[in-house]
């Protein structure tokens, strides 16, 4: 499995940018990389998935080098209900897709 | 669809009691994921089912853990005896094998004392 590494917690006030990190040197030539949203007393949920460059949707954009040993899960003007915490998944068939959850980054919006 | 539905929502029982939870997942997914979340440990993967068969549980903590999925449609997680260290949040989760984008229940807050 690809360990991945974010950071434990970040900060921010209400309409910036956030851009939340996550290394996975070892990934894999058939890894997605997947990511996750947790609020408090609720379960996680899916935000975004991609292969490589750039995806974007309604939530959030991923941005993947060439090299795949990084990504950058954007998210922007963010705002108090974007207090959560934000977890990096690197995936691929042949482990099944057990989907691995680490600590996380607990992103906290204030005013 | 309604959703991953567990139950119960909260369990308090005392230590050595046998606890357990139900889980019934998206009709048509056929992956499940049992994973215990703690402040300490973070969200851990316990055990996961493709169409019924286990095929991990290296994530059970020990013997006294078991998890079965008789159907596509209802898997439980057992406790037995239940101790105090058990004390946490269990989430399931289910999804279409292959597919990275699990939807996860609201989970059950398991209190032993």
């Amino acid at each position: 499995l690809a360990k991945t590494t974010q950071p434990i917690s970040m900060d921010s006030y209400e309409g910036q940018e956030v851009n939340i990190t996550c290394s996975h040197n070892n990934i894999a030539t058939n890894d997605y990389i997947t990511w996750y949203q947790q609020f408090p007393s609720q379960g996680p949920r899916f935000i975004i998935q991609g292969y490589k460059t750039k995806v974007t949707n309604e939530v959030a954009s991923l941005f993947i080098p060439a090299d795949r040993k990084s990504s950058t899960l954007s998210l922007p003007r963010v705002s108090l209900s974007d207090t959560a915490v934000y977890y990096c998944l690197v995936e691929n068939s042949n482990s099944g897709y057990a989907l691995n959850f680490g600590k996380g980054t607990s992103l906290l919006v204030t005013p | 669809d309604a959703g991953v539905i567990q139950s119960p929502r909260h369990e308090v029982t005392e230590m050595g009691q046998e606890v357990t939870l139900r889980c019934k997942p998206i009709s048509g997914h056929n992956s499940l994921f049992w994973y215990r979340q703690t402040m300490m440990r973070g969200l851990e993967l316990l055990i996961y089912f493709n169409n019924n068969v286990p095929i991990d549980d290296s994530g059970m903590p020990e013997d006294r853990f078991s998890a079965k999925m008789p159907n596509a449609s209802f898997s439980t997680l057992k406790i037995q005896p239940s101790e105090p260290r058990d004390s946490a949040v269990y989430f399931c989760a289910s999804s279409f094998v292959g597919d990275t984008e699990a939807f996860f229940g609201q989970g059950t807050r398991l209190t032993v004392v």
